[in-house]
């Protein structure tokens, strides 16, 4: 079993619509969450993070974890065809300094 | 802005040739990574340094080695390249107080005939 779960889709929404990301794990010793995007031919960059539990919103990006499911989810509101690409969760044991990937969920919104 | 660099964006080599990526960042990172990305498989660590001359092995090490002389560049090396090892390969750097933020690279894209 891998330590990280994502569905890889892909996912296509019309535009305007939210769309609903989400990563399972199984170390429950990880205490960072975060969001990557990957834009086609480019590399990941970060969207946005969480320390431990709780929710966190960034615009029309909110991220929820849920350390007792062991479940995290990234939400888009007024989703944009800009947002289309591969969404990456990613996770780590608190000072780890290194980071494990789920598989990428590629998303595409449809004007 | 921050700048992680890599040599190529799309090489192509022929099985058992020895193969170098190379990565640079302008940031004055400590940390430095190279990852592979494999369709369904996600980004899988190959090696990590946390400072020059050091490094340790991340998920899948077999077949390749890394030279870390400077603070500002990482070279992947693949001894002898094999088919199974056509991917893209990313590198990342990061503070180690802000390991959870990693910069990435575009990616080179490897093809082994």
């Amino acid at each position: 079993q891998k330590e990280v779960e994502q569905d890889p889709g892909p996912l296509s929404v019309p535009e305007g619509a939210i769309v609903s990301l989400n990563c399972t794990y199984s170390n429950s010793a990880f205490q960072y969450f975060m969001w990557y995007r990957q834009y086609s031919r480019k590399g990941p960059e970060l969207l946005m993070y969480t320390y431990s539990s709780g929710n966190k919103e960034d615009g029309r990006f909110t991220a929820q974890v849920d350390k007792s499911s062991k479940y995290i989810s990234l939400f888009i509101r007024d989703s944009q065809p800009s947002d289309s690409a591969t969404y990456l969760c990613a996770m780590s044991i608190n000072g780890a300094q290194k980071l494990v990937f789920g598989q990428g969920t590629r998303l595409t919104i449809n004007p | 802005d921050v700048k992680v660099t890599q040599s190529s964006r799309y090489l192509v080599k022929r099985t058992g040739e020895k193969v170098f990526l190379e990565c640079v960042q302008d940031m004055d990172h400590e940390n430095m990574f190279w990852y592979r990305q494999d369709p369904g498989l996600g980004l899988r660590l190959i090696y990590f340094s946390y400072d020059v001359k050091m490094k340790e092995k991340g998920d899948i090490p077999e077949g390749y080695s890394v030279s870390r002389e400077k603070k500002e560049r990482f070279s992947l090396i693949l001894e002898s390249a094999s088919t199974n090892q056509t991917s893209m390969y990313l590198c990342a750097s990061s503070f180690p107080r802000d390991y959870h933020e990693q910069y990435f690279g575009p990616g080179t894209r490897l093809t082994v005939t």
